[in-house]
């Protein structure tokens, strides 16, 4: 069965580094997702991707946070200079209609 | 999207149906019922959704009141891997593209 696929699995950086976070989509899948999860949160919307352009981004996705489909496979998460704030999880989506199917994950542990 | 309400915590024993409750007293004509999980620390899993009419898949079965006021997501045989939060989710379906908005679901715990 098709997945979603996410790498690295986790993720240290220091507070001020960038880090890009990798995710190969289901192929045939048009909709393209980013979520996170801070420990014992809530899971929080924060951008979806169609058609080469951002279609809907949430309050969290500011302009240290950007998106990008390099290829026809990959699907990046880049976060520009991190936050301590920023330490979660982050779960990548893809969708053709109904049902969004969510990758494992990255666990970024910014310190 | 409507809002959802759903109990924090259910238990439920191995062998035997789950049914996990959801209210959307406001949801409209439109918008859709949604199932999620989530196993711990694991990506969010699809389970089923359903407009008006009950909808059943190999994972679950949504049944759907009337009045669509409230919904009951069903597994009919829990095991102790069905473990997890489950998320009932209210959306407008016609864009496959609109985000979802998780709430805190109910955490199931599938006992021996």
């Amino acid at each position: 069965e098709p997945e979603v696929t996410q790498t690295p699995s986790h993720q240290v950086t220091q507070m001020g580094q960038e880090v890009i976070l990798r995710c190969v989509p289901i192929s045939n899948h048009l909709y393209f997702y980013w979520y996170r999860q801070i420990l014992g949160q809530k899971v929080e919307f924060l951008v979806s991707f169609y058609n080469n352009e951002i279609s809907e981004k949430s309050e969290i996705f500011d302009d240290q946070f950007s998106v990008e489909r390099p290829d026809g496979s990959n699907f990046t998460l880049k976060i520009r200079s991190t936050k301590l704030e920023d330490s979660a999880m982050y779960f990548c989506a893809s969708s053709e209609a109904q049902g969004k199917y969510f990758g494992p994950g990255t666990r970024l542990t910014v310190t | 999207d409507a809002k959802t309400t759903q109990p924090p915590s259910m238990d439920c024993a191995e062998g035997r149906a789950a049914n996990l409750p959801c209210n959307h007293s406001t949801i409209s004509g439109n918008e859709y019922v949604y199932w999620y999980r989530q196993i711990h620390s694991q990506g969010p899993q699809y389970i089923i959704h359903g407009l008006k009419n009950n909808e059943t898949n190999e994972m679950a079965s949504l049944i759907i009141t009337e009045d669509r006021k409230s919904s009951t997501l069903i597994l009919p045989h829990a095991t102790l891997r069905d473990t997890a939060v489950y998320y009932c989710i209210v959306r407008v379906a016609h864009n496959a593209g609109n985000m979802l908005t998780f709430g805190g679901g109910t955490r199931l715990m599938v006992k021996p």
